[in-house]
């Protein structure tokens, strides 16, 4: 069965300094990987997915995440954090077959960017 | 389009009584997913559907949940009866699938459930 894990309930940053949301993943063989984001009273909105070819990943409003097969981990990055940036983050995790649209969901990570 | 439309957006309901939460994919779309997310839990798939079908309902919490996609435009999540354990918000989401892989889901704005 595959699973996510988001290690930190919460990641406080200051605004402007860079951030990490990390994650880690098991599956059997090869994954589909997912960020989404959360703002209060929001359904999840998709920031970057990992498919195939270069491990980095970039996606909407200056994030990235990178892809570490040996590592099992597909942390969320941004260089400098906004205020705007506090919210809910999700990683996520599909199989490469059968039933790659059962997409398996981490507990989130708030993260907090601090005037 | 105007995306994934869930109704309604909150629901307050007694114990015993029957809840039917509504969602209308994106046009086009032919998955569609219904999650429960709570603060003890977190974001739980509890079943989803390929062109109308259901493909996997290993979720679902229990036999007083059930749901249903007539066609294409219109899914039903239906508690009967409901119970105070219930409560949580309730997410539709749809996504293409057509590519042959897991494609980007599109999350409605939820349904905020309270079982009292």
């Amino acid at each position: 069965a595959q699973s996510v894990a988001q290690p930190e309930d919460q990641v406080k940053v200051a605004e402007g300094n860079p951030l990490t949301v990390k994650c880690t993943y098991s599956v059997s063989g090869n994954p589909y990987l997912f960020w989404y984001v959360q703002y209060p009273n929001r359904g999840l909105q998709f920031l970057l997915k990992y498919i195939t070819g270069d491990n980095l990943v970039k996606g909407s409003y200056g994030f990235e995440a990178e892809f570490n097969k040996s590592q099992t981990s597909f942390h969320l990055k941004k260089p400098s954090a906004l205020v705007s940036d506090s919210a809910l983050y999700f990683c996520a995790v599909a199989p490469r077959s059968g039933g790659y649209q059962k997409v398996t969901f981490g507990t989130g990570t708030k993260l907090q960017v601090i005037p | 389009d105007a995306g994934v439309i869930q109704s309604p957006r909150h629901e307050v309901t007694e114990m015993g009584q029957e809840v039917t939460l509504r969602c209308k994919p994106i046009s086009g779309h032919d998955y569609l997913f219904w999650y429960r997310q709570t603060m003890m839990r977190g974001l739980e798939l509890l079943i989803y559907f390929n062109n109308n079908v259901p493909i996997d309902d290993s979720g679902m919490p229990e036999d007083r949940f059930s749901a249903k996609m007539p066609n294409a435009s219109f899914s039903t999540l239906k508690i009967q009866p409901s119970e105070p354990r219930d409560s949580a918000v309730y997410f539709c989401a749809s996504s293409l699938g057509t590519s042959g892989r897991a494609e980007t889901q599109y999350f409605g704005p939820g349904t905020r459930l309270l079982v009292l």
